[in-house]
């Protein structure tokens, strides 16, 4: 079992939409969760990261973290078509350790 | 600020070669990692280098190996080639010691035949 999970998708919504993405994971010293875009043929681009469990926004981007559950979420509101790419979790320990990747979901939003 | 920048963008190679790539780190970042993406295993991290120093390895064989120079760049070595060497490899680098926040690369795509 990998330690980081997250559905591979594909994800298609239709432009506007309220879009939900998810990673579970397994190791409980996780402390510190990213989120990165991947468009295709380029790197990931670091959208968020949080710190612990709760809550961060930024613009249209909600990340929400549940320690407990050992779930995290990305939310996109109103979502555009140039957010059409793959999105990864990421995890670690510590702050100077190394990261976990989960799989990426692809994501398509229709115009 | 120029963004990471990797060399070479592609690169084909033979079963048994070797291949090196270069990572140029942001200007001011001191911590350099490598991961290898691959359709099957996702982002899988390599090593990663702060100060010339390597400070986290992954679980792959001694094939694969890093250095960072005084200036921070880095290359990554992978000796005796196999097919399932093809991969994206992706640089990141870091401005701080902590690694929440890295900047990647566009990555070199090897294909090993």
């Amino acid at each position: 079992q990998k330690e980081v999970e997250q559905d591979p998708g594909p994800l298609s919504v239709p432009e506007g939409a309220i879009v939900s993405l998810n990673c579970t994971y397994s190791n409980s010293a996780f402390q510190y969760f990213m989120w990165y875009r991947q468009y295709s043929r380029k790197g990931p681009e670091l959208l968020m990261y949080t710190y612990s469990s709760g809550n961060k926004e930024d613009g249209r981007f909600t990340a929400q973290v549940d320690k407990s559950s050992k779930y995290i979420s990305l939310f996109i509101r109103d979502s555009q078509p140039s957010d059409s790419a793959t999105y990864l979790c990421a995890m670690s320990n510590f702050g100077n350790e190394k990261l976990t990747f989960g799989t990426g979901t692809r994501l398509t939003i229709i115009p | 600020k120029a963004g990471v920048t990797q060399t070479p963008r592609y690169l084909i190679k033979t079963r048994g070669q070797q291949v090196t790539l270069s990572c140029s780190p942001i200007s001011g970042h001191r911590s350099v990692s490598w991961y290898q993406q691959t359709p099957g295993q996702g982002l899988q991290f390599l090593f990663e280098y702060f100060s010339e120093t390597q400070r986290n390895k992954g679980n792959f064989p001694g094939r694969f190996s890093g250095r960072q120079f005084s200036n921070s760049r880095s290359e990554m070595n992978v000796s005796t080639l196999e097919l399932g060497d093809s991969a994206l490899y992706l640089c990141a680098s870091s401005p701080q010691t902590d690694l929440y926040e890295q900047y990647f690369g566009p990555g070199t795509r090897l294909t090993v035949t």
